[in-house]
């Protein structure tokens, strides 16, 4: 079943938000393969975190990711405008389906 | 320019058949696993399928398994989505996208590259 998000947060430009993500022993417990989406309306999403906590080339260092347990956070600092979007959290699960997606949280930058 | 052009949606009467094709360029398209991902109208992803990067392991949504069928050439750079049996339920903006490393299991199943998506809609 699909990943817990909350379906909303917000926060004020230069604060710091974090997104949660839960999940359960099948997936984001047992595997460190959590990774975290941005998508802005009418655009494809872009690949924020993969594998927890680990930042593709050319993404904000303001953005980074932890697990504990059953739940993967997404942190992002020093909010900016440009932040404003939906995120989606995303773990393989090494079973059918092999991976699951959270229902995603839209960040509103106050 | 690393690049991925979905195509082949449409509006399509439930019960028939539509492929879909993913043509890339700009990396070595047969060092990677694939995927595809979909988007109803107004709500969140759902991972669809994936493929290794020889074809060796293809997996599937339980929503699509035994429907949609992936496959990919690796000669022409081109991932494809064989979906039949269309149901109002799949109508989506479907992606696809490209793993950050060869192997659905044992890789980091991250979706690095996403192309703009195609939208199909099945509608009588």
């Amino acid at each position: 079943s699909a990943l817990t998000q909350p379906a909303s947060v917000s926060g004020s430009p230069g604060q710091s938000i974090t997104i949660s993500c839960t999940g359960t022993s099948s997936d984001v417990g047992t595997y460190n393969l959590v990774s975290w989406y941005q998508q802005h309306p009418g655009k494809a999403p872009k690949l924020m975190i993969y594998e927890v906590n680990k930042r593709p080339s050319g993404v904000s260092d303001r953005f980074s990711g932890s697990k504990s347990g059953y739940t993967a956070s997404l942190t992002i600092s020093g909010l900016q405008a440009e932040d404003e979007a939906d995120y989606y959290c995303c773990s393989y699960t090494g079973y059918s389906p092999l991976g699951v997606f959270g229902g995603g949280t839209k960040l509103t930058v106050l | 320019e690393v690049q991925l052009v979905e195509s082949g949606g449409g509006l399509i009467q439930p019960g028939r058949s539509l492929r879909l094709s993913c043509a890339a360029s700009g990396f070595t398209f047969d060092d990677f696993a694939m995927h595809w991902v979909r988007q109803a109208p107004g709500k969140g992803l759902e991972w669809v399928s994936g493929i290794s990067w020889n074809s060796d392991k293809i997996a599937y949504a339980d929503s699509v398994k035994g429907r949609f069928t992936t496959s990919r050439d690796n000669a022409n750079k081109s991932l494809y989505l064989q979906m039949e049996s269309l149901r109002a339920e799949d109508t989506a903006l479907y992606y696809c996208a490209k793993d950050m490393e060869q192997w659905l299991e044992g890789g980091t199943f991250a979706f690095a590259i996403w192309g703009q998506g195609t939208l199909v809609t099945a509608s009588s």
